[in-house]
């Protein structure tokens, strides 16, 4: 069965600088589907980004990018000029490719991001 | 759009009760699921549909039963609650327009059993 190990149960960072969140993950597919999720003390849950495993490229939305490391099993997501909206669980996600009717995703622990003003 | 709605949003048991949680969706997506977020463990399936009239076992689906009533809506039984069972239930759906499409969650339940 896939895991997803994301080792910094807690983290902070000053406002407007840059911090990384880890996420590890094992598989031995080579073929799958990495996600970032983000949940704010509203419970909600949102995704931040996503990365195909065949791409090489890292995925990047505005403020946020990944560090796709497919051999090594890694995907950290960097967030850059970080704002008070930021504070929330991070969760990483892991899905494989599948036949349509099996996409279940494989969640970490979450890592809490505290922003200091 | 309304996205996944669940209901109740809050919800207090004593052990041995019963429940049904509500999970509606209007985004016309084919799979849904059901996740329980726990302090320290993430979140973790407890069951899925992939279908209308289809229902597969997750990660930690003892004490739980599923219900895919039709396209739209997917419940969730606790036939009888445990304190064990005390968690954010969270229901979730996805549209297979292509292998990387995300879920779209609704807002979770709190349910305390007593």
């Amino acid at each position: 069965a896939q895991t997803v190990t994301q080792s910094q149960p807690e983290m902070s960072v000053q406002e407007a600088e840059t911090v990384t969140l880890s996420c590890t993950y094992d598989t031995s597919e080579s073929d799958y589907y990495l996600f970032w999720y983000k949940q704010p003390p509203s419970r909600q849950m949102i995704l931040v980004i996503r990365q195909e495993a065949y791409k090489q490229q890292n995925a990047t939305e505005n403020r946020f990018s990944v560090n796709f490391q497919k051999a090594a099993k890694s995907f950290s997501l960097k967030i850059s000029d970080s704002q008070l909206g930021d504070a929330a669980m991070y969760f990483c996600a892991y899905r494989r490719e599948t036949n349509f009717g099996n996409e279940k995703l494989t969640f970490g622990t979450g890592t809490r991001l505290t922003i200091i003003p | 759009n309304a996205g996944v709605t669940q209901t109740p949003k809050f919800q207090v048991l004593k052990t041995g009760q019963s429940m049904t949680l509500q999970c509606a969706q209007d985004m016309n997506h084919n799979s849904m699921y059901w996740y329980r977020q726990d302090p320290g463990m993430g979140l973790r399936l407890i069951y899925y549909s992939a279908s209308e009239g289809t229902t597969d076992k997750g990660e930690v689906p003892n004490g739980y039963n599923v219900s895919r009533l039709n396209k739209r809506e997917f419940s969730l039984r606790l036939e009888s609650a445990a304190p064990s069972q005390t968690s954010v239930y969270f229901c979730a759906s996805l549209f297979r327009s292509s292998y990387n499409s995300p879920l779209h969650f609704g807002n979770g339940t709190r349910l305390t059993v007593t």
